[in-house]
């Protein structure tokens, strides 16, 4: 079945310096989604990246989508103790009636040290 | 508060009892998801709704493992039998799917606050 890997599965940076987490999937996807969740809470939608080559920004955050639409790329600038988290990609089942349905990475837990 | 909301958000039962957890969507969301989610993982697919149809459930999911939505609006996820390594987070998300395309993906979900269930 698909898979979709995240690497790295932590990261631990000092305040202000940048981070970057990857995302595979076994196969192509339509599109791909990312979303946060916080230490106890649920996850939370950040964005959605259809186009292949995709580029989108959110203050501080970049996201990628790759040429072949299997990878995709999360960068955050100057983190701050805010953007502690785990941070997930997520893509569409391929093929039959699974549109409904998101395959989830293992998450990139990102703690920031002030 | 219009977010989707989850109840109970914590549940200890013993092994072999039965649970239902509710889970009240966005209200004019017309899809329903159930994700478990354990520690470390991402959220984990078990089945979702169009309304009140259950389109997928997920091959993982065993035959202990039930889930309506009857009107279209609320859904109820329950467990028989309850065994150990049932113990997660029982995550809830609805969204509002306005076309559906063939290959096109689900819009955002939002995601309610979970259900904690440990099985002793």
């Amino acid at each position: 079945g698909q898979q979709v890997m995240q690497i790295p599965q932590y990261q631990h940076v000092q305040e202000g310096e940048d981070f970057t987490t990857y995302c595979n999937s076994s196969t192509t996807l339509s599109n791909i989604q990312w979303y946060k969740q916080r230490p106890g809470g649920h996850p939370v939608f950040l964005i959605q990246l259809v186009k292949s080559g995709e580029v989108k920004k959110q203050k501080r955050l970049t996201f990628q989508f790759g040429e072949a639409k299997k990878n995709s790329s999360l960068h955050i600038t100057a983190t701050q103790t805010t953007d502690v988290g785990t941070y997930f990609c997520a893509g569409p089942s391929a093929g039959g009636t699974s549109y409904g349905k998101l395959t989830f990475g293992q998450g990139t837990i990102l703690t920031v040290h002030p | 508060d219009t977010g989707v909301s989850q109840d109970p958000r914590h549940k200890i039962t013993k092994r072999g009892q039965n649970v239902t957890f509710r889970c009240d969507p966005i209200s004019e969301h017309n899809r329903l998801y159930w994700y478990r989610q354990t520690l470390g993982q991402g959220p984990e697919f078990l089945t979702y709704f169009q309304n009140e149809a259950q389109l997928e459930k997920s091959r993982l999911l065993s035959d202990r493992f039930s889930a309506e939505r009857p009107k279209g609006s609320f859904s109820t996820l329950e467990i028989q039998r309850t065994e150990q390594g049932d113990s997660a987070m029982y995550l809830c998300a609805s969204s509002l799917v306005t076309n559906i395309v063939y290959g096109l993906a689900p819009y955002e979900q939002y995601f309610g606050p979970g259900t904690r269930l440990t099985v002793t």
